[in-house]
């Protein structure tokens, strides 16, 4: 079985500039988080996905975005880079409500410049 | 609101010295809670889970028991290798509102010498 994958790996970007990161969930698993693990905040959940709507959101802005869509997979948009949003983005997914263990992707690692 | 304490590292031990790292938890209800480690570089790796108090989560020679009576939830091991230098994360379920999403501690280095 496949586990969560995450592209890109790496992204380089300038302050102010958009971003989007892509997520695709084990196959079967309807829910999808994010996290950011920014150096030193430690890791923060950013936004909850499950069948295809924004169930919760973390303290984040709302220049931080994303949507799930029908096969489950899930983008995760941030607008108006700031230096600050340079981290590792974690995507995880979790089967079904009544099972609440998440399996987390690789990460993919957003430098803003 | 529901919490995770994590101590502090870097811990640094030598090659099959014991290991302890402490994690104590604030939370409504009875949440689960999960180690997971970080190697460089990549993403979380769970390394065990317990989801009801008294459980013992184990895996790779690691365990945990999952206190009630003191909130905790201390990771352990008796005899570290090199290959366990790694970044260990304790975190919980917040079941709020339906949510599950994760709260983390702070995540403890532990670097093992030869």
């Amino acid at each position: 079985e496949a586990g969560v994958t995450q592209s890109p790996t790496h992204l380089i970007k300038t302050r102010g500039q958009q971003v989007t990161l892509r997520c695709s969930p084990i196959s079967g698993h309807t829910s999808v988080y994010w996290y950011q693990q920014a150096l030193g905040l430690g890791l923060q959940f950013l936004l909850w996905y499950d069948e295809g709507e924004e169930r919760n959101r973390g303290n984040f802005p709302p220049r931080f975005s994303g949507r799930q869509f029908p096969n489950y997979s899930s983008e995760l948009n941030v607008n108006a880079l700031e230096l600050e949003d340079s981290a590792l983005y974690l995507c995880a997914s979790r089967r079904d409500p009544n099972y609440n263990e998440q399996f987390f992707g690789p990460g993919t690692r957003l430098t803003v410049l | 609101g529901n919490s995770v304490t994590q101590m502090e590292g870097p811990v640094t031990l030598s090659e099959e010295a014991f290991l302890t790292i402490n994690c104590t938890y604030t939370a409504t209800g009875y949440p689960s809670l999960f180690w997971y480690v970080q190697y460089p570089g990549e993403g979380l790796q769970l390394l065990l889970k317990a989801t009801k108090a008294d459980d013992k989560g184990s895996n790779k020679g690691f365990e945990a028991t999952y206190r009630k009576e003191t909130t905790s939830f201390h990771l352990e091991k008796g005899s570290v290798q090199v290959s366990d230098s790694a970044v260990y994360f304790c975190a919980l379920s917040d079941g709020t509102s339906g949510t599950y999403k994760y709260i983390f501690g702070t995540g403890t280095r532990l670097k093992v010498l030869a």
